[in-house]
């Protein structure tokens, strides 16, 4: 059965301060894996999107590492910002299947 | 925002009753995706139409069912509504090319009395 899981399942931190998100997943045949950010009562945004071959990925202050091998995933904040509590999730994408697999979620607490 | 919508935004249903939910996606957008996500949890995966046929359903019995149409809008039916039925629902067109990126649209929060 095709899973992705993330940890840790939420996260409190100071702003300024550094984070990391992990993802880890079991789906096949594997496309691309991508992070989105959803804040409370919106839709997912896409942060990154990884293929098989890429082993890492920023978008601004967020970069994403993927290590195919062993089917992981992170997403590490620098200098967060209030405006980085959301939660963070991590979606898998088979694409022979066309279907993408979603995390829980880290729900992420910035405090001033 | 993205170019997608949905309605209703909000509706309340008895357990047994069934319920039609709209999306209507961006144009160009031939695929698009309904999920389910409860409160705190990431979305879950329904089903999804191409080209007004559905090619990929997620663990959910076949009394969720959907339509796609022409113009590529959808709607998601859900037969003998149940208490666990309750959550938000999302539909999402996706952007043509092999990233298979996804526009969410704002939802519908259904609730099941």
């Amino acid at each position: 059965k095709n899973q992705v899981e993330q940890s840790p399942q939420s996260l409190i931190i100071l702003e300024g301060k550094n984070c990391t998100l992990q993802c880890n997943y079991t789906v096949s045949p594997f496309s691309n894996l991508r992070w989105y950010k959803q804040d409370t009562g919106r839709g997912p945004v896409s942060l990154t999107i990884m293929t098989f071959s890429e082993n890492t990925k920023s978008n601004g202050r967020y970069t994403a590492t993927l290590d195919a091998d062993t089917k992981q995933s992170s997403l590490h904040i620098t200098a967060s910002q209030l405006s980085d509590s959301a939660s963070y999730i991590c979606v898998v994408f088979a694409g022979s299947a066309r279907q993408l697999t979603f995390g829980s979620g880290t729900q992420l607490t910035v405090l001033p | 925002e993205t170019g997608v919508t949905q309605s209703p935004t909000h509706l309340i249903k008895t357990r047994g009753q069934q319920v039609t939910l709209r999306c209507s996606s961006q144009s160009g957008h031939n695929t698009v995706s309904w999920y389910q996500q409860a409160l705190g949890q990431g979305p879950q995966f329904i089903f999804q139409y191409y080209r007004e046929e559905e090619n990929g359903r997620g663990n959910f019995p076949p009394r969720f069912s959907g339509l796609q149409f022409p113009n590529y809008s959808s709607e998601l039916n859900v037969n003998a509504l149940e208490l666990d039925d309750s959550a938000l629902y999302r539909c999402a067109s996706t952007t043509p090319g092999e990233t298979y990126e996804q526009d969410f649209g704002p939802g519908t929060r259904l609730t099941v009395t």
